[in-house]
């Protein structure tokens, strides 16, 4: 029990469409990331937020976006999908940002079709 | 451009016996790595971590080495055990005023452990 908790934990969309994911961070955790894990790879660093600002970006476009809420809550917002957007959307809270102690989520299933 | 390596996409160890999964990683500027164990349907559970200003870091049957010289890390299982068997993760992340401590992953290791 990592006390990160994601919903949905699966769902399916249609390529153009927008999808929101959500996560729900342990109470105290100020930074939170979002990973994205495609079928047979590692996780990739999306971005992440420490106290409602972004604080960093991997190699994503800009229609994956964010937020962070002061109750330790999340979103992640994915515009125009595209078929290679499909992969498991994990969200990882941390204390700080030094990433030593990180709790991930079970993560969000996504199907673009 | 892949900064973590695990070129072992499989390993296979029969119960009791030591299980050595091992990461390779390009960026000498990493300075903290970790490794995450990850089941079917759940998230990545951190499993031990280790600085790179140490070589060594145990945790009960848990062991990561450090070779700052051959870039190169690994993780001792001993002994091993059938609920040990999962996707295993190597990660690395450094702290400096570019970085944030985001998580640099590998492709992962999957392990079996055979009763």
């Amino acid at each position: 029990e990592t006390g990160v908790t994601q919903s949905p934990t699966h769902l399916i969309k249609t390529r153009g469409q927008q999808v929101t994911l959500r996560c729900s961070s342990q109470s105290g955790h100020n930074t939170v990331s979002w990973y994205q894990q495609a079928l047979g790879q590692g996780p990739q660093f999306i971005f992440q937020y420490y106290r409602e600002e972004e604080n960093g970006r991997g190699n994503f476009p800009p229609r994956f976006s964010g937020l962070q809420f002061p109750n330790y809550s999340s979103e992640l917002n994915v515009n125009a999908l595209e078929l290679d957007d499909s992969a498991l959307y994990l969200c990882a809270s941390s204390l700080d940002d030094r990433g030593n102690t990180i709790y991930f989520g079970e993560g969000s299933w996504l199907t673009v079709v | 451009d892949q900064q973590v390596k695990q070129n072992s996409p499989s390993l296979s160890v029969q119960e009791g016996r030591i299980s050595i999964l091992n990461c390779d990683y390009t960026n000498s500027m990493f300075d903290y790595f970790l490794w995450y164990k990850k089941y079917p349907a759940e998230g990545p559970t951190f499993l031990i971590s280790i600085s790179s200003i140490k070589d060594k870091n145990e945790d009960g049957r848990f062991t990561v080495f450090l070779n700052k010289s051959a870039k190169h890390l690994s993780l001792h299982i001993v002994p091993s055990q059938p609920g040990d068997s999962a996707v295993y993760f190597c990660a690395a992340t450094y702290h400096g005023s570019s970085n944030t401590g985001k998580l640099i992953f590998g492709q992962g290791t999957t392990l079996q452990v055979k009763p």
